[in-house]
């Protein structure tokens, strides 16, 4: 079964500032997706960035970018510029495209970021 | 922008009553997904829908949980009777998932259940 660890329950940045969320995976899968979301307080879940494990290209999205590291199964987050509007739960997903949990998304337990003025 | 809806947002009920859940997916969506989200971790697949037909509902406690897509449109997700356990959030996801491909994930406000 798939597992995915984020070592860091909490951490906090000024802003402005970068920061880098830690996450590490399990499995024996070699085809699979990893994401980054974010949930705000109060606030539904929304997708950060996404990787293909096929992809040796590092996914960026604006502000975003993820240093995946396939045979170390590591996926971190790095937050450039940090904002007070990236204060959230963000957490580490992974998701087999095939089979018959096809599109589940097996979570980590998340790392709270607060980015302070 | 389309999004996916809940309700109620907050529920408040005694253990041993009956409660239920709404969603509705994105239109066109058919792929819906609830989670169960324990306070300070993350969520938690409780089962998955194609249309009208479950998918995956392994995780769901089939003792007390139950739910159902009959139209392969919203979605009920109804728990009887209800745990000190079972408070937490629920959420509600869908995507446009054609087999084979993967698509995002939209997720809705969620539910916060409280059992007293």
């Amino acid at each position: 079964a798939q597992t995915v660890t984020q070592s860091q329950p909490e951490m906090s940045v000024q802003e402005a500032e970068t920061v880098t969320l830690s996450c590490t995976y399990d499995t024996s899968e070699s085809n699979y997706y990893l994401f980054w979301y974010k949930q705000p307080p109060s606030r539904q879940m929304i997708l950060v960035i996404r990787q293909e494990a096929y992809k040796q290209q590092n996914a960026t999205e604006n502000r975003f970018s993820v240093n995946f590291q396939k045979a170390a199964k590591s996926f971190s987050l790095k937050i450039s510029d940090s904002q007070l509007g990236d204060t959230a739960m963000y957490f580490c997903a992974f998701m087999r495209p095939y089979g018959g949990s096809q599109g589940n998304l097996i979570f980590g337990k998340g790392t709270k970021l607060s980015v302070k003025p | 922008e389309a999004e996916v809806a809940q309700s109620p947002r907050y529920k408040i009920t005694e253990k041993s009553q009956a409660v239920a859940f709404w969603c509705d997916p994105i239109s066109g969506h058919a792929t819906l997904y609830w989670y169960r989200q324990i306070l300070g971790q993350g969520p938690e697949l409780l089962v998955q829908f194609q249309d009208e037909s479950v998918v995956d509902d392994s995780q769901l406690p089939k003792d007390r949980f139950s739910a159902e897509r009959l139209k392969g449109v919203d979605s009920t997700l109804k728990i009887q009777p209800a745990e000190l356990g079972d408070s937490a959030m629920y959420l509600c996801a869908s995507s446009f998932t054609p087999r084979g491909m993967v698509y995002e994930q939209y997720f809705g406000p969620g539910t916060r259940l409280t059992v007293t």
